[in-house]
């Protein structure tokens, strides 16, 4: 069981080059989101996806694109990279329990640099 | 979506000592929790709270919910307990899966 996969963990792309994020649950889990972390500022939610074939926006989606063709994966995509996009990127999935809520298993973060 | 934001910003603890991190939210929110980041990055969940008290060992948590602020505290800090506390929640009128995070309170903990 290997819980919330992210990959790469360290990228450094150029202005207006394109990459995905690749993030992988093995828990079977419908909720999986995407987040970057930048200084000061906590975790912002990007894209999120309520289960196979459903994503919504959070609140900064802008130049990001999502896609969860299947209940395991769901990547997310930087069209064309801009300098604003340097930040951690953290995946995290779960499942809500009529108990426990919807407790979160993040992944391990990716560090990208866009120079 | 919510408002939360999370008091003090920054708390230094000498080990041992004792302290509360606070949570407002600006609205009535579903799924409050609480989590941690060690200083490697690393985020865990401590606790799903939306109202009551919890405890988990030296950590216990309260929440409010008609007076809109969650609490953290933590008894005899240790070392370990370095990092950054996160609050987060999902305002009501919102999806489950939307959850809405504050700043974050970054704890030291010094020998």
């Amino acid at each position: 069981n290997a819980g919330v996969t992210q990959t790469p963990k360290f990228q450094v792309l150029k202005t207006g080059q394109s990459m995905t994020l690749q993030c992988a649950q093995d828990m079977n889990h419908e909720y999986m989101s995407w987040y970057r972390q930048d200084p000061g500022m906590g975790l912002r939610l990007i894209h999120y996806s309520v289960g196979a074939g459903i994503t919504d926006q959070g609140e900064v989606p802008n130049g990001y694109n999502v896609s969860r063709s299947t209940t395991e994966d769901f990547p997310l995509r930087l069209l064309s990279a801009a300098p604003s996009q340097t930040s951690v990127y953290f995946c995290a999935s779960s499942i809500r329990q009529a108990s426990s809520g919807n407790t979160i298993y993040f992944g391990e973060g990716s560090w990208l640099t866009v120079v | 979506g919510i408002q939360v934001e999370q008091s003090p910003p920054d708390l230094i603890l000498q080990e041992g000592a004792n302290s509360t991190l606070r949570c407002n939210f600006s609205d009535s929110v579903n799924n409050l929790q609480w989590f941690h980041q060690n200083p490697w990055g690393q985020l865990i969940n401590l606790f799903y709270i939306p109202s009551g008290t919890k405890q988990n060992g030296r950590l216990s948590a309260t929440t409010v919910a008609t007076e809109r602020y969650s609490l953290l505290y933590i008894s005899s800090s240790q070392t370990t307990d370095s990092g950054v506390y996160f609050c987060a929640g999902v305002g009501a009128a919102d999806s489950w899966g939307k959850l809405q995070f504050g700043a974050g309170t970054q704890v030291v903990v010094t020998p």
